[in-house]
């Protein structure tokens, strides 16, 4: 079955510093979503990627997906408290838009 | 502002007893809807599509008996869970599809639900 495998699992970080996180599917997938979550709430819509090598960005986030759309990683660049959550990337299968969700990053950043 | 409102966003009951969960999307009529679950510290796990008009589609492993889809209008969905068991506790969330030009998938706000 496939498979969205998210690294790494927690980062804890300085305010300040730049950091990555990445997801990576067993499949090419039709779209990759990046969402943010405080546990026990709902998701914030990140960023959404369809076209294989597409880059995105949003004010310090920037999320990337490769030539096979199999890998995509967010980048967030002088991190701050307000960072801090849950990162969760979905794939999209098929154009009906039900994803596959990765397991998580816990980003905690330090003052 | 929200583009999916969900309610209840908690809910407590006692075993036994059956929970309804509303899915609404206010800005755009969506014929396809999703649930997800999501129990501690594990990712979400999609449940199943609830499509306008017609049956849900179920993943492997959801009882359909035991998860009633109801997908009456273009612009709400409802989840119940019937005969709820402490088991069944968890996080039930919804996705709306917003297709085209502009495609996203939007979030509830999710429901936390704990059975006693």
């Amino acid at each position: 079955s496939q498979e969205l495998e998210q690294s790494p699992q927690s980062l804890i970080v300085q305010e300040g510093k730049n950091l990555t996180i990445n997801c990576t599917s067993s499949k090419t997938l039709y779209g990759l979503y990046w969402y943010k979550q405080k546990y026990g709430e709902g998701l914030i819509f990140l960023m959404m990627l369809q076209k294989g090598g597409e880059e995105k960005s949003h004010e310090k986030i920037t999320a990337k997906l490769d030539e096979k759309k199999q890998q995509s990683s967010l980048h967030i660049t002088a991190s701050q408290p307000s960072h801090a959550g849950i990162y969760l990337c979905g794939g999209a299968r098929g154009s009906q838009g039900n994803l596959i969700f990765g397991k998580g990053t816990k980003l905690s950043v330090k003052p | 502002g929200a583009v999916v409102s969900q309610h209840p966003s908690r809910v407590i009951c006692k075993s036994g007893t059956s929970v309804k969960i509303e899915c609404r999307s206010l800005d755009f009529q969506a014929t396809t809807m999703f649930w997800y679950r999501q129990f501690p510290k594990q990712s979400l796990m999609l449940m199943a599509t609830s499509n306008e008009g017609s049956k849900a589609t179920y993943e492997q492993g959801v009882e359909k008996d035991k998860f009633l889809i109801n997908h009456a209008s273009l612009t709400l969905s409802t989840l119940t869970v019937t005969s709820a068991h402490p088991e069944d506790s968890s996080f039930y969330i919804c996705s709306v599809h917003r297709t085209g030009r502009d495609e996203k998938l939007f979030f509830g706000s999710g429901t936390q639900l704990s059975v006693l």
